[in-house]
């Protein structure tokens, strides 16, 4: 059973870089033909997607955040991460990350438990 | 981007109850159109995928419908573990893939 496990920071001060990592812990990883994604949840709102990536390190990025965004991957430690830079409290949310299989490798199977970053003043 | 209009934002319904939700797209996105379903302090779930496919291991009371911009999901028979906010969302077109706002059901 594929499982994704979210790490980092969970507090970070308005004006710095959020930096999350993903761990996958199977074989799918290595695989190839999926999208490892971040996508986000502010406090009792909506879902956003934040971008993806493939294992050989193409990336897409959502428009609205892509001035801020780096999705990177290291392959030898099954890992995927996310910096975002210059957060603000609108940046405050749960930070999932998803594998992507499906049309357009976006149909998002599954997840981590997500964590919670709270951007602080 | 594409932009998913879906409703009712909640409902309150009874066990038993047939519960309906719908989603718009504002445009075309073939059957690319999943349904998941989040529970409080979890992680979305994916139950249906390209419009009427159930995910593996998805009781069969749930199901989905439509092409195009207008989709359906059903619950057929609405049980207490049902309870949940369900949310759609596009894959047909990226950058983004889009959400819907959300579709809270509760209990009458």
């Amino acid at each position: 059973q594929l499982q994704l496990q979210e790490s980092g920071s969970g507090l970070v001060k308005a004006s710095q870089t959020l930096s999350l990592t993903c761990t996958v812990s199977s074989g799918s990883f290595s695989s190839g033909g999926y999208s490892w994604n971040w996508i986000r949840q502010p406090p009792g709102k909506g879902l956003e997607w934040i971008g993806y990536i493939f294992r050989g390190g193409n990336t897409n990025y959502n428009p609205s955040l892509r001035s801020r965004v780096t999705i990177s991957v290291d392959r030898s430690k099954n890992q995927f991460s996310l910096k975002l830079t210059s957060v603000t409290a609108a940046d405050t949310a749960f930070y999932y990350c998803a594998r992507g299989d499906g049309y357009n490798r976006a149909t998002f199977d599954y997840w981590g438990q997500g964590t919670l970053v709270t951007v602080s003043s | 981007d594409i932009q998913m209009t879906q409703s009712p934002s909640s409902l309150s319904a009874s066990v038993g109850d047939r519960v309906t939700i719908t989603c718009q797209a504002s445009q075309d996105i073939s059957n690319h159109l999943n349904w998941f379903q989040q529970m409080p302090g979890k992680a979305p779930k994916l139950l249906i995928y390209d419009a009427s496919n159930l995910e593996r291991g998805v009781p069969s009371r749930f199901s989905g419908s439509g092409s195009g911009t207008d989709f359906t999901f059903t619950i057929s028979s609405l049980q207490p573990a049902d309870f949940a906010t369900y949310y759609c969302q596009q894959s047909h077109n990226l950058p983004p893939a889009t959400f819907g706002r959300g579709t809270k059901v509760e209990i009458k």
